[in-house]
């Protein structure tokens, strides 16, 4: 079955909104990350971030390994903000870095 | 730092040739992995490289697929007899050391066979 879920799918925000994006996990991880993609672009290293919170401007990604979940809050979005956005897991004892299936955000001005 | 690079681009192939998709990781990365994206099946991993030796190909197809790491500067992804459904976009990545670290993509390149 499918190792890291995504939520949700897909979201539409006017800009200026706040959106929280959920990863959810069945296995055990060495670490989390989030990734930023445009149509068409290359993956973009958001956060690396195994356990607890981090920031990055409007970004907070906090990760809570016993309750195997993390995510990604996008505070006042922008336009600019549009695209997918993936998690990503390394799974534990094995090194395999395996990807929920994204959530796609549009963000409308 | 040029990051990871990916050639070509884009790569167009009639059913049942070859194609040969090239990668060079970052300066100092000693793990390479490769991946495919399509719409329907998002990103699957293929397999990866620790120091040039082969640790993960669980996620090759058996027939067709085949890697290599020759040295460490760069990786190549073999395609035989390629099929449409091998139409994809074919990410590699590399990181430090392979554990517990960052990813760094390269831009992909976009098989696309007739």
């Amino acid at each position: 079955g499918q190792q890291v879920q995504q939520s949700p799918a897909s979201l539409v925000l006017q800009e200026g909104e706040n959106a929280e994006l959920q990863c959810n996990f069945s296995t055990s991880l060495n670490s989390m990350q989030w990734f930023y993609q445009r149509p068409g672009g290359s993956l973009v290293s958001l956060f690396y971030n195994p356990s607890g919170t981090k920031h990055s401007g409007r970004l907070t990604s906090t990760t809570v390994i016993k309750e195997r979940r993390s995510s990604l809050h996008i505070s006042s979005s922008q336009t600019t903000d549009s695209g997918t956005y993936l998690c990503a897991l390394e799974r534990a004892n094995t090194n395999k870095v395996v990807f929920g299936t994204g959530t796609r955000l549009q963000v409308l001005p | 730092n040029a990051g990871v690079i990916q050639t070509p681009r884009h790569k167009v192939t009639g059913k049942g040739q070859e194609a040969t998709l090239w990668c060079e990781p970052i300066s100092g990365h000693s793990a390479v992995f490769w991946y495919r994206q399509t719409i329907v099946q998002g990103l699957e991993f293929l397999t990866y490289f620790r120091n040039q030796a082969p640790i993960d190909d669980s996620g090759m197809p058996k027939e067709r697929f085949s890697a290599q790491m020759p040295n460490q500067s760069h990786s190549t992804l073999k395609i035989q007899s390629t099929q449409p459904q091998d139409s994809a976009v074919y990410l590699c990545a590399s990181s430090l050391d392979g554990q517990n670290e960052r990813l760094f993509f390269g831009h992909g390149t976009k098989l696309s066979v007739l």
